[in-house]
């Protein structure tokens, strides 16, 4: 089975400022890694995948996040922020070929001007 | 523009009661999935279905229930066995159940509250 751990629940940022979401996971084989952002009373939106290939993945909204297999990690980085980005953020893991995604706990991440 | 609709938005139950959430989708997609959010506690699994008149339990799949009799459907009901349903429920779908296939698609949620 696997499990996601996201460090932090709640990050304050301010406007234009850098911001990293740190998500641990656990699991005995291969995983699939996701980032999705949740913004108040929607769905999720998918931010980026790693499936394999280079460790630096490239998503929308100009996020980046770099898994580092050596330490189970997979967070999640904006060099930039905006006031828009405020959102809860969810890491998320799957094993090769298993339907069942594994969520974090989530992380609320409010930018201020 | 394909998607997943979910209805309604809101959602309110008696006490004894049993509702039912929808859930359609217009992406071709073979799998679909209910998830329970509540807060602080990230998205569990209720159900999932891989296929049509084909579906499984989840994580916390007790005082739920579910049917897949069309590819585009996949309503949730929730029962009066359900003893703590108040949360915020997603629906999502992908192109088949394996894991290179992913991601998940999500709707925008039913939020369900007891009166």
């Amino acid at each position: 089975a696997q499990s996601v751990t996201q460090l932090d629940s709640q990050v304050p940022v301010f406007e234009e400022a850098p911001v990293e979401l740190r998500c641990n996971y656990s699991s005995s084989v291969s995983v699939y890694l996701f980032w999705y952002v949740q913004y108040p009373n929607q769905g999720l939106q998918l931010l980026l995948k790693y499936l394999s290939g280079s460790t630096l993945v490239k998503g929308i909204n100009g996020f980046e996040a770099e898994f580092n297999k050596s330490q189970t990690s997979f967070h999640l980085r904006k060099p930039s922020v905006h006031i828009s980005d405020t959102a809860e953020y969810f890491c998320a893991v799957s094993a090769f070929n298993d339907y069942k995604l594994s969520f974090g706990a989530g992380t609320t991440v409010t930018v201020r001007a | 523009d394909g998607g997943i609709t979910q209805s309604p938005k809101y959602l309110f139950r008696k006490e004894g009661q049993n509702v039912t959430l929808s859930c359609e989708q217009n992406l071709n997609h073979d799998a679909m999935y209910w998830y329970r959010q509540d807060p602080g506690q990230g998205l569990r699994l209720i159900y999932y279905s891989q296929i049509v008149n084909d579906f499984q339990k989840g994580d916390i799949a007790e005082g739920y229930s579910v049917s897949r009799e069309k590819k585009e459907s996949f309503p949730l009901t929730v029962t009066s066995a359900q003893k703590n349903p108040t949360a915020f429920y997603l629906c999502a779908s992908s192109i088949d159940g394996q894991g290179v296939n992913q991601p998940q698609h999500f709707g925008d949620g039913t939020r369900l509250s007891i009166l």
